[in-house]
């Protein structure tokens, strides 16, 4: 166990949808990412937050968005979900990033299934 | 924009043998880092390799990193079937604002008795 917490673990919804997928980052870690795996794309980076500021953007839809709360914990916002979307989406968390030594530990991950 | 190549993409291998995963990137980086996944569970850091030369093992697994060849191997020693798993790779480049990670496209591993 990472330590990071994501909830739900599993998702079906209807293409056109809109779903919130949460992530609770390890106690004392700043920085959060969202990360996508895909059969097609493999594993890709979203976005990272740093304590509730975004830090990096990567292939990330403009139909998504993300936010960092003061109490630390992140939402991944999705919306007008297409077919392709459905994927495993990770969430991770570190201390602070570019920091050297600056592991990323990764929660247990929502399965998103868009019918 | 950075690319990161493992291979193979798949082995099957049998139980005792030796083999090495490797993992090429494209661009200036000295911190890389191991990762596992079995089926459809989390991501499980094996080794974070953080300069040129650096050599991390652990039981049958040993990582290491030669960043002047831009390249990582994970090698396996003597293998058992609880390796069977999905071994990726991950680059964090030099000069990144945060350390968003890029993954290699993962070796699947599988341990026959």
């Amino acid at each position: 166990d990472s330590g990071v917490t994501q909830t739900p673990k599993h998702l079906i919804t209807a293409t056109g949808q809109r779903v919130t997928l949460r992530c609770s980052p390890r106690s004392g870690d700043l920085s959060v990412y969202w990360y996508q795996q895909s059969l097609d794309q493999g594993l890709q980076f979203l976005i990272q937050y740093y304590n509730g500021e975004e830090r990096a953007k990567g292939n990330i839809l403009e139909r998504f968005s993300a936010q960092q709360f003061p109490d630390l914990h992140s939402e991944l916002n999705l919306s007008s979900l297409e077919l392709g979307d459905s994927a495993l989406y990770f969430c991770a968390s570190s201390v602070e990033p570019g920091q050297g030594y600056n592991e990323q530990f990764f929660g247990p991950g929502t399965r998103l299934t868009v019918l | 924009e950075l690319k990161v190549e493992q291979n193979p993409l798949f082995l099957s291998m049998q139980e005792g043998k030796n083999y090495t995963i490797y993992c090429n990137y494209s661009t200036t980086s000295d911190r890389l880092y191991w990762y596992r996944q079995d089926p459809g569970k989390s991501l499980e850091s094996l080794f974070v390799l953080l300069s040129n030369g650096a050599v991390k093992q652990e039981g049958r697994l040993m990582a290491s990193l030669d960043t002047k060849a831009r390249l990582s191997t994970l090698h396996i020693t003597a293998a058992v079937h609880d390796l069977s798993a999905t071994y990726f790779c991950a680059v964090d480049p030099l000069g990144n604002a945060g350390n968003m990670l890029t993954f290699g496209g993962g070796t699947r591993l599988m341990v026959k008795p």
